[in-house]
């Protein structure tokens, strides 16, 4: 069955960075893509970006681009999410989510447990 | 941007009625050459991730109880629990997929 493990929580400091990976499993890793959401304390979901990991093409949502990156590692079948600048308003929930499919209009359908990053002086 | 706007925010429904839950699209959804709504409703539980429910707008995903079915088209879409149970209590959300940056409705959250 598929599997998404994401990395465990994080505290980080105003303007450092920040690593979260998912590691799936369960299914061939390249044919699927992934996105990142986010969900801050309390409040609703928030698209992050897009990665197909067969050729790395990648879809940013405009409020994050240059200072968030997605990879993905396909000898180990992990997707990253780095976030830099951290500011208090990027603590939240990160959640992996796998598409159903390998572009980035196919629907989500199955979600890593989430890891929860706090930025806190 | 398309913006996505969920009705009611909260939602009390009695064990064993029915609960409707509205989403609606700044823009349509529905892609002319494929004829689907791209268009899906997650449920989540405290503590955990989103759960898909359906897709496509009105397609259940696999093993989720036939109680729960989508409806609608263009801008305006329908999650409806046919008899609310214990286990339903959640909050849910709708999102479309037609164009990035993908959007999420802000959330329904349904109380016994």
């Amino acid at each position: 069955q598929v599997q998404l493990v994401q990395s465990g929580g994080e505290v980080k400091e105003p303007g450092a960075s920040v690593r979260v990976s998912c590691k799936a499993s369960g299914y061939t890793f390249t044919n699927y893509g992934f996105s990142w959401v986010r969900q801050a304390p309390g409040q609703g979901l928030q698209w992050m970006g897009w990665i197909s990991p067969s050729n790395g093409n990648t879809n940013y949502a405009q409020n994050f681009q240059g200072r968030f990156t997605m990879t993905t590692d396909t000898s180990t079948s992990t997707a990253y999410m780095e976030l830099r600048s951290l500011r208090s308003d990027d603590t939240a929930i990160y959640f992996c989510a796998r598409l159903n499919g390998n572009t980035w209009w196919d629907n989500f359908d199955s979600w890593g447990q989430g890891t929860l990053v706090t930025v806190s002086s | 941007d398309i913006v996505v706007t969920q009705s009611p925010e909260f939602l009390v429904v009695s064990l064993g009625e029915r609960a409707t839950i509205n989403c609606k699209s700044s823009q349509s959804v529905l892609y002319n050459s494929d004829n689907k709504n791209y268009l899906a409703w997650f449920q989540q539980k405290p503590g955990q991730p989103p759960k898909l429910l359906i897709y496509w707008a009105s397609t259940r995903e696999s093993g989720v109880p036939d109680r729960f079915s989508g409806s609608g088209s263009g801008t305006d879409f329908t999650l409806t629990i046919s008899s609310l149970q214990a286990e339903d209590v959640a909050v849910y959300y709708c999102q479309q997929y037609y164009s990035t940056p993908l959007t999420f409705g802000g959330g329904t959250k349904v109380e016994i």
